[in-house]
């Protein structure tokens, strides 16, 4: 399969643990974004990476939240302290370097926190 | 930053009807706007996009159309088919850096 990837795909932990989620983009993108999703709302923006430069991050990006992407390939993103709130499907997606932003999205991660 | 409306949030048509699903967005920088469809469960599949060079784009059964002047763009799916339920999302992206959801339409095809 050579489309995105994401692990794990659910995710069940308790409020005040941390948890660590895993995305492998297409191989050849460079841009790697991660989005959170509720239900019967769209893809909310968290951040975007261009190879290992994490450029732009959204203010729903408390600071419980830190993505890595260290080699340019695949992206980690970690939330400490989860709080019933943080339940949601988080989404990742890449795109190459080009004029228009074609993003290809993973499976998602499903993160429940009780 | 952008913002991007999607009306409506719910639609339900007849098999063979057409449906149309209409988005606005504030950032005039957006240059790409992608339409996704989204299966219960399932991660978002883009299914056809535009750019802003192009005011129609058309692939089989689905088109899409943009107004830059107005920045309002439409998805439009004829001959409607069961199998086209699903959530439908609009997207705007100003190139290079993130993208921003409409919040969805719900569509459901009766047969």
């Amino acid at each position: 399969d050579t489309g995105v990837s994401q692990d794990p795909r659910h995710k069940i932990t308790k409020r005040g643990q941390n948890v660590t989620f895993r995305c492998d983009p297409i191989s050849e993108h460079n841009r790697l974004y991660w989005y959170r999703q509720t239900l019967g709302q769209g893809p909310e923006f968290l951040t975007y990476f261009q190879n290992e430069a994490q450029l732009e991050k959204s203010r729903l990006l408390s600071d419980r939240f830190s993505a890595e992407r260290p080699k340019g390939s695949f992206s980690t993103l970690e939330i400490q302290r989860t709080e019933q709130g943080d339940s949601a499907m988080y989404l990742c997606a890449s795109s190459s370097a080009s004029v228009y932003n074609e993003q290809f999205f993973g499976p998602g991660t499903r993160l429940t926190v009780l | 930053g952008e913002n991007v409306e999607q009306h409506p949030s719910t639609l339900s048509v007849q098999e063979g009807d057409s449906a149309v699903i209409k988005c606005t967005y504030s950032d005039s920088a957006s240059n790409y706007f992608p339409w996704y469809k989204q299966e219960l469960g399932k991660r978002p599949q883009l299914i056809i996009d535009i750019r802003s060079n192009v005011g129609e784009k058309k692939d089989q059964r689905i088109a899409v159309t943009l107004n830059k002047t107005a920045k309002h763009f439409s998805l439009h799916i004829t001959e409607t088919q069961p199998e086209d339920s699903a959530v439908y999302f609009c997207a705007a992206s100003p190139g290079n850096n993130d993208m921003r959801f409409g919040a969805g339409t719900r569509l459901t095809v009766k047969p």
